[in-house]
């Protein structure tokens, strides 16, 4: 069935990179996410890649896609006390708002 | 502009009633999906609706109801509530019919029950 594993905790520290890795199962998959979510909030969207891209940057935020390993991954460029929080890759086929989520990468940063 | 916005923020329920949470749109959005975070997980997808048509529905008994709007907006019901249905429900929404429209969350709304 479908599924998307992530790692369930990370630490760096200020300022270094962060990569946050995720794999997921299902092929026909279209679009890949991640979303951001703090403590007591909702989810908010960070970035997402279409499933025919390698890479996408956007500011700090650089997502690559291994299409044939079915691996995602989320670097954070000069990571700040303010990322600290939970991140979830998320996968879903076209036109259709059905999300598979990961469990979540608690990512925390220390100075 | 407003973003996905639910209420109530918080609730809470005993074993056996009933429950209404509510949710609206971002303006011009015509797709609502409903979600379930139990914790310590990732969310789960419940209900989409699709210009008031149920376009998807996951894993959920049913006990879990929903209805989409005129204006977009939408209520999910939960009946005979269960301590397990204790979670953050998420609604979401997007363009849907637009070949590049992600999927934006709501605050949720945190049900307890006791």
């Amino acid at each position: 069935g479908e599924d998307v594993e992530q790692s369930l905790f990370l630490s760096v520290r200020e300022g270094d990179s962060s990569v946050i890795n995720c794999t997921y199962t299902d092929s026909s998959s279209t679009y890949l996410y991640w979303y951001k979510q703090e403590p007591g909030a909702g989810l908010q969207l960070l970035t997402y890649i279409f499933s025919n891209m390698d890479m996408k940057q956007d500011q700090r935020l650089t997502v690559l896609l291994n299409k044939k390993d079915k691996h995602l991954s989320l670097r954070i460029a000069d990571t700040q006390t303010g990322d600290s929080a939970i991140y979830f890759c998320a996968e879903g086929p076209y036109n259709t708002d059905k999300l598979i989520f990961g469990t979540g990468t608690r990512l925390q940063v220390f100075p | 502009d407003a973003g996905v916005t639910q209420s109530p923020t918080h609730l809470i329920k005993t074993r056996g009633q009933h429950v209404t949470l509510r949710c609206s749109p971002i303006s011009g959005h015509k797709s609502v999906s409903w979600y379930q975070q139990v914790l310590g997980q990732g969310p789960q997808f419940i209900f989409q609706y699709y210009e008031k048509e149920e376009r998807g529905r996951g894993n959920f008994p049913d006990r879990f109801s929903a209805r989409q709007f005129p204006n977009y907006s939408s209520e999910l019901n939960v009946n005979a509530l269960l301590l397990g249905d204790s979670a953050l429900y998420l609604c979401a929404s997007s363009l849907e019919e637009v070949s590049d429209s992600p999927l934006h969350f709501g605050n949720g709304t945190r049900l307890t029950v006791t």
